[in-house]
């Protein structure tokens, strides 16, 4: 069964502080793994794709990892800032159908405080 | 800015009405999708289209409809809206190719009362 699975669910940190989100998956076979920001009541909107070749990827303070091999993923976010609140999800497409089928995970609610 | 438009943000409505949520894209998107989530859950896929004429069902059965008649429109109809309807919807659109990303419009949060 394809499924991803996320850790910690819910995560609170101090601002200017790092951390690290992770994502374990089961999806095969595997086209590409993308995190994504959701802020409370909007829609998602992407932080970072990879596919199977990449192992790391930055978009400004964050930088996600991916261990094709392993299948995990994480997100490390720098120098956190209150605006970093919101949900983070993981999620991976699969390659064995036309649509290219979205498996999500549920996310780790992220909370910065200042 | 994700050129992807949903309307309403937010709609309360009483049990037994008949509702559309709209979805528009400017970008020229041949996949357009919709998805069911409720509060801290996963998104679920409940329509998906590849474009003009073709609607498919997704994983999570839904007793909602859709049409694409035209590329950059994808409203999603229910007949008779039921308190079990209520949740976040959320359209989402991309290109044919593989490995592109998927726009997400800000979302309809539905309450039936």
């Amino acid at each position: 069964k394809n499924q991803v699975e996320q850790s910690p669910q819910s995560l609170i940190i101090l601002e200017g502080k790092n951390c690290t989100l992770q994502c374990n998956y089961t999806v095969s076979p595997f086209s590409n793994l993308r995190w994504y920001k959701q802020d409370t009541g909007r829609g998602p909107v992407s932080l970072t794709i990879m596919t199977f070749s990449e192992n790391t990827k930055s978009n400004g303070r964050y930088t996600a990892t991916l261990d094709a091999d392993t299948k995990q993923s994480s997100l490390h976010i720098t120098a956190s800032q209150l605006s970093d609140s919101a949900s983070y999800i993981c999620v991976v497409s699969d390659r064995g159908s036309t649509l290219g089928r979205l498996y999500f995970g549920r996310g780790t609610q992220l909370t910065v405080w200042p | 800015e994700a050129d992807i438009y949903q309307t309403p943000r937010y709609l309360v409505i009483g049990t037994g009405k008949k509702i559309t949520l709209e979805c528009s894209q400017t970008m020229g998107h041949d996949k357009m999708y919709w998805y069911q989530q409720d509060p801290g859950m996963e998104l679920h896929l409940i329509h998906y289209s590849y474009g003009v004429n073709s609607t498919e069902k997704g994983d999570l059965s839904s007793e909602s409809t859709v049409s694409r008649i035209r590329t950059e429109h994808f409203p999603l109809t229910l007949e008779s809206a039921r308190p079990s309807h209520t949740s976040q919807y959320l359209c989402a659109s991309s290109e044919s190719a593989t490995n592109t990303e998927a726009f997400f419009g800000q979302g309809t949060r539905l309450t039936v009362v």
